[in-house]
């Protein structure tokens, strides 16, 4: 059973606000990734890390910011959130190649 | 550039009724396949993998044989339960990559 947490799992917040999506694991793997879920259920890489202090881009562009300070940690942040932010957002990790751990997810709606 | 294909839902089946669900994928070299499946509520769980041609994998009753010649991997369950409601994804990864390359989910609806 993996063991990776995300919190909150549901988020109803206003236009404009700053709201951070944790994601924490106690595998003690290096790679975390972040996906955003569009309602349609295709996911797409928004930020990976390979390590502590180690943060790209995915392949699609988002407007929210990762930091890696903590190799257990790996937070999300929008800084205004607006409503096409609305999605699910799902936090993974792995230690070898291929083979990803997903957490439960934080389904964030912007009004 | 890498892809994967899967066939779109949704896909309701009875119970005890026999399951496809198709995924072809577009790759260079010899990636490994996988296949994830996300329960509602859930973020998404490895079903099977396989990381090599004509690789069989299993796991659940469910099964998927990677074929190089159709670059295939399709997703079979001889009788399946309600339970087994969920969203499928076929997935690739490129040897020794860490990233995954997912395709658009196929849900399935077993009605009892």
């Amino acid at each position: 059973e993996a063991d990776i947490y995300q919190t909150p799992r549901y988020l109803v917040i206003g236009t404009g606000k700053k709201i951070t999506l944790e994601c924490s694991q106690t595998m003690g793997h290096d790679k975390m990734y972040w996906y955003q879920q569009d309602p349609g259920m295709e996911l797409h890489l928004i930020h990976y890390s390979y390590g502590v202090n180690s943060t790209e881009k995915g392949d699609l562009s988002s407007e929210s910011t990762v930091s890696r300070i903590r190799t257990e940690h790996f937070p999300l942040t929008l800084e205004s959130a607006r409503p096409s932010h609305t999605s699910q957002y799902l936090c993974a990790s792995s230690d070898r190649p291929h083979e990803q751990y997903f957490g439960p997810g934080t389904r964030l709606t912007v009004t | 550039g890498n892809s994967v294909t899967q066939m779109e839902g949704p896909v309701t089946l009875s119970e005890e009724a026999f399951l496809t669900i198709n995924c072809t994928y577009t790759a260079t070299g010899y990636p490994s396949l996988f296949w994830y499946v996300q329960y509602p509520g859930e973020g998404l769980q490895l079903l099977l993998k396989a990381t090599k041609a004509d690789d069989k994998g299993s796991n659940k009753g469910f099964e998927a044989t990677y074929r190089k010649e159709t670059t295939s991997f399709h997703l079979e369950k001889g009788s399946v339960q309600v339970s087994d409601s969920a969203v499928y994804f076929c997935a690739l990864s490129e040897a020794s990559s860490y990233k995954l390359i997912f395709g658009s989910g196929t849900r399935l609806l077993v009605r009892p």
